[in-house]
């Protein structure tokens, strides 16, 4: 595709339940990060993928949180046993080695009732 | 601490009047960007300023980064409803490939 991608777009769950949150991003770019944006609050790193690279983890809030990229292309980024305060909108980018700016997807909005 | 302060916090003018918002640090950055979002969507790339002192223009809207490359201005002329959105400012430290975000300013411009 053009853009990055995200899906879903809406996520409600249950305290205590798994999910697992998807990004395609722009063909060809190396980098991957993943945000989350909480209300009123700015963008929170979370954790970056480079090429065949360790990830960059030293975001990640607690070990509920976990992620991954495979194939060098599509990230899935997974929370476990979520908890109201994960409700947040979660934002992915791509940027090409290097570049200056990342390309952001229209994330998706968590909500953990 | 937040590194990067963006005031004011939310912002609402009438059509046609101009703005300016601030993006404020105790640190020295090698560069600085500004994104603006809009609901639903993720933010979106508006400029990259690198240089102290530099000024860029994109239409109505003027950054400028400042001499110590400490923080930055984004004004906007004449604004317009579809300059409504969430301004973010956002720098990468050097050596550092993730990007640090402002808490950013909230404009509405009343049509």
């Amino acid at each position: 595709g053009a853009g990055v991608s995200q899906s879903p777009s809406n996520k409600v769950t249950e305290k205590g339940k798994d999910v697992e949150l998807r990004c395609d991003p722009i063909s060809g770019h190396t980098a991957l990060y993943w945000y989350r944006q909480s209300l009123g609050q700015g963008l929170e790193f979370l954790i970056y993928f480079q090429g065949n690279s360790a990830p960059d983890k030293s975001g990640l809030p607690s070990d509920r949180f976990s992620a991954e990229r495979t194939g060098g292309s599509v990230s899935t980024l997974t929370i476990q046993r979520t908890q109201q305060e994960d409700s947040a909108v979660y934002l992915c980018a791509s940027s090409s080695s290097g570049g200056t700016g990342g390309f952001f997807g229209p994330g998706t909005r968590l909500t953990v009732l | 601490t937040q590194l990067l302060e963006q005031s004011p916090q939310f912002l609402s003018i009438q059509e046609g009047e101009n703005l300016t918002v601030y993006c404020n640090s105790s640190s020295v950055f090698s560069s600085l960007q500004w994104y603006r979002q809009e609901p639903g969507e993720g933010p979106v790339l508006l400029v990259t300023v690198v240089t102290g002192g530099e000024v860029k223009k994109l239409k109505r809207l003027t950054f400028q980064f400042g001499d110590a490359r400490k923080d930055s201005s984004l004004h906007i002329t004449a604004a317009q409803p579809g300059d409504t959105g969430l301004y973010l400012c956002a720098v990468r430290r050097s050596n550092d490939y993730k990007l640090s975000f402002g808490a950013g300013t909230t404009v509405t411009v009343r049509a």
